[in-house]
């Protein structure tokens, strides 16, 4: 099954730009992948699908802010003008036939 | 508004039983494939077992299979996991979500289960 892996923390500046970086495992570097965000205490929040042509659709009300992209088998998550809501958990999320997957996630810290 | 409301969760002791609920809203629910999604404390999304549209298709993590079971009734707009020979590593908060073009693109807030003596 697919293994995907995620730095556990980042930082940036407020009004500043930050990339996140989901890795899936060898054998699974053309798998679409789903990022999600979850700032502390809520439920989890789709942002977007993620294809490896670097190809994504975001969730109902993301703001433009978010963009993907993706290289190889790494799957980025690019966030510009960092605000203070933006900190928060960034997960990422793939599937095959029968499993489901899920990153670590990186915990983003707005400076 | 797609909403998803799960409930169900509280203090169990180990062996014990439970059954959580979610009730959909805001959409067809019986063209959908579901999942519950689990955050024990401080850690990460763990995916827990989906289930298809139709209910014929069911799939569990290996770290559940054969204690938990998942189930929907499409009349109701409702998905169950019943929850056997809990464990202490089962304490999490188990989210309830709705699958999409094979992604997760909706959450419900998450239900608390507690497993301790």
């Amino acid at each position: 099954q697919p293994v995907l892996t995620q730095s556990s923390s980042a930082s940036a500046s407020l009004g500043s730009s930050v990339k996140l970086t989901c890795t899936l495992s060898s054998g699974h570097s053309s798998n679409i992948i789903a990022w999600h965000q979850q700032q502390p205490g809520k439920a989890p929040r789709f942002l977007m699908k993620l294809e490896g042509s670097g190809n994504y659709n975001k969730g109902s009300g993301v703001p433009d802010r978010f963009s993907g992209s993706s290289s190889g088998a790494d799957r980025y998550l690019t966030i510009s003008n960092l605000q203070s809501e933006d900190e928060a958990d960034y997960s990422c999320e793939t599937w095959d036939s029968n499993t489901r997957v899920f990153g670590g996630g990186t915990k983003l810290t707005v400076l | 508004e797609v909403q998803l409301l799960d409930s169900g969760g509280g203090l169990v002791q180990p062996g014990g039983s439970l059954r959580l609920s979610c009730v959909a809203s805001g959409f067809t629910f019986s063209t959908y494939g579901m999942s519950w999604v689990r955050q024990a404390p401080g850690k990460g999304l763990e995916w827990v077992s989906a289930i298809g549209g139709s209910g014929d298709t069911t799939y569990y993590a290996d770290s559940v299979r054969g204690r938990f079971t998942i189930s929907r009734d499409n009349s109701k707009s409702s998905m169950y996991l019943q929850m056997n020979s809990l464990r202490a590593d089962d304490t999490a908060v188990y989210h309830c979500a709705r699958i999409s073009a094979a992604a997760t693109d909706y959450w419900g807030q998450g239900t608390l289960v507690t497993v301790s003596s």
